[in-house]
C-alpha cells in the first residue's frame, strides 16, 4: 500500500505570492492533518479534515487554509507569503477522525523556502 | 493549555549504549501520548503510543516507554542503542479527545550515535 505522498516536494516562492501544497493520503484513509515544522517553533498543528470539513483548526492566520477533496486527497493553501512561512509542511493520515487507536502516517513533507 | 517538554536538545550516546529520552507534559485530564521518529529529509514515523491501560508501552525498532502521571512523564528508552537510531525524537500528546489530528509536540531531541 502507498504511503502519504505530498508535492512538491520542495518549492521556492518569493514574498506576496501565493502557493498550493498537495497532499494524497493512504488509500482508505479519510482524515487529513496538516502541520508546519519550522526550527525555532518546532511542529505546530494548522488544521485537520474529514470527509471535506474542517475539524480542528491551529492558532494561524487565515493566509492558511486548506480544503479536502470527496477522494479524501486534501491541499494547503498559503496566501500572501512571508519569509516566516519558510518550514517543512507535513501532511498526515489516518483511517478515521476523533478515534484514538487510530495510528497517523506522515509523508515526506513539503519544503518551502519563502524569498 | 497542554504542552510538551524534551529538555534535551541533543544527546550523543555510543553504539550499544541505553538510551532514554525525557518527555514531561501538561494535560489537563487523561493524556494520550506518542512518540514520533523522524531521519533527515524524512516525515514522521510513530514509535509508540499509550492510551490508557499497562503504563509501559512498547513500541517498534525496540524502543519502550513508560508513562508515570505523579511525574508527568513519557520517557522513552531502549536497551541498546544502534547507529541506525540516529535521528530526531518527538514526543507529542493528544488535544482532542484522543483525536491524533491534532497533536501536540515537543521541540524535539536529536540523537547521534558514536561508534
Amino acid at each position: 500500500k502507498a504511503g502519504v505522498t505530498q508535492t512538491p516536494r520542495y518549492l521556492i516562492k518569493t514574498r506576496g505570492q501565493q502557493v498550493t501544497l498537495s497532499c494524497s493520503p493512504i488509500s482508505g484513509h479519510r482524515s487529513v492533518s496538516w502541520y508546519q515544522q519550522t526550527p525555532g517553533q518546532g511542529l505546530q498543528f494548522l488544521f485537520e479534515y474529514f470527509s471535506e470539513t474542517q475539524r480542528n483548526k491551529g492558532n494561524f492566520p487565515g493566509r492558511f487554509s486548506g480544503r479536502q477533496f470527496s477522494n479524501s486527497r486534501s491541499e494547503m493553501n498559503v496566501s500572501t507569503l512571508e519569509l516566516g512561512d519558510s518550514a517543512l509542511y507535513l501532511c498526515a493520515s489516518s483511517l478515521t477522525q476523533g478515534s484514538s487507536t487510530d495510528t497517523q502516517y506522515f509523508g515526506p513533507g513539503t519544503r518551502l523556502t519563502v524569498l | 493549555a497542554q504542552s510538551v517538554t524534551q529538555p534535551d536538545i541533543h544527546i550523543t550516546v555510543s553504539e550499544g549504549a541505553s538510551l532514554e529520552l525525557r518527555c514531561n507534559y501538561s494535560y489537563g485530564a487523561t493524556p494520550y501520548l506518542f512518540w514520533y521518529v523522524q531521519s533527515p529529509g524524512q516525515g514522521l514515523q510513530l514509535l509508540l503510543k499509550y492510551f490508557s491501560g499497562d503504563t509501559l508501552v512498547q513500541g517498534i525498532k525496540g524502543f519502550e516507554a513508560e508513562f508515570k502521571r505523579s511525574q508527568s512523564s513519557f520517557n522513552l528508552r531502549k536497551p541498546s542503542v544502534h547507529w541506525s537510531d540516529a535521528a530526531e525524537y518527538f514526543c507529542a500528546v493528544g488535544a482532542h479527545g484522543g483525536s491524533q489530528g491534532n497533536l501536540i509536540f515537543g521541540k524535539g531531541t536529536k540523537l547521534s550515535v558514536k561508534p
